[in-house]
């Protein structure tokens, strides 16, 4: 695998489930975000952690509960979500350090809330 | 704080035709800029970066944008576009002198559609 990586690349799920997504760089990158990709509306940075460390959290409700095991991998937790939580879920590393250095983003997960 | 303003939502353009997607931003300090491309189905892929230097930027499959300081604008141009160029493209800003984590802001998208 190289890059980026998401699973599951699609998911139904209802308002009463529990599920996860997970995100996996090949990158040896050392910070990860989720964001939150819908119609007709700018990209919605959500969580950044950096170094492990959760640096951002943008009023995301608490139905959305991120984890970051390991520089490498990054965990999207989803419970009692709402049909509005419907969206395009994206990963994206980069690499501390520079100004200069890129974020690289997964396929993406789409959620569908029944 | 810093915002993007992409003016148009959907461009259609002939093949071969050239094209021009629109991108304005506003931010009180100086900024790094950037366009990516979104192919269905996928996530984004980096086109080109403005970070310092010339303010024409050469990026990959025939795209550039030019930085224009005056005009807060950062313009993306392609002479001849090709059916494999139909995606979505979104203009981004983020504040220079941020080496750790990066706050990226993002446009709403240009949806840009090749006619044959």
């Amino acid at each position: 695998e190289t890059g980026v990586t998401q699973t599951p690349r699609h998911l139904v799920m209802g308002m009463t489930n529990k599920k996860s997504l997970k995100c996996e760089q090949h990158l040896g990158h050392n910070a990860m975000y989720w964001y939150k990709q819908s119609a007709k509306k700018p990209l919605e940075l959500m969580f950044v952690y950096s170094l492990e460390e959760r640096v951002e959290n943008n009023s995301v409700p608490s139905r959305f509960s991120p984890e970051c095991p390991n520089s490498s991998h990054l965990f999207l937790h989803l419970h009692t979500l709402q049909p509005e939580d419907s969206a395009l879920y994206l990963c994206a590393s980069s690499l501390r350090g520079s100004d200069y250095n890129e974020q690289f983003f997964g396929p993406g997960t789409r959620l569908t809330v029944l | 704080a810093q915002s993007v303003t992409q003016l148009d939502s959907q461009v259609p353009v002939f093949e071969e035709a050239p094209v021009e997607l629109r991108c304005n931003y506003s931010s009180s300090v100086s900024v790094y800029l950037f366009w990516y491309v979104q192919y269905p189905n996928q996530g984004l892929q980096l086109l080109l970066k403005y970070l310092s230097g010339s303010t024409l930027v050469k990026g990959i499959n025939g795209f550039e944008a030019e930085f224009n300081k005056s005009q807060t604008s950062f313009h993306l141009r392609k002479p001849s576009v090709h059916i494999s160029d139909t995606a979505e493209y979104f203009c981004a800003v983020r504040m220079s002198g941020s080496g750790g984590y990066q706050k990226v802001t993002f446009g709403i998208g240009t949806k840009l559609q090749v006619i044959p």
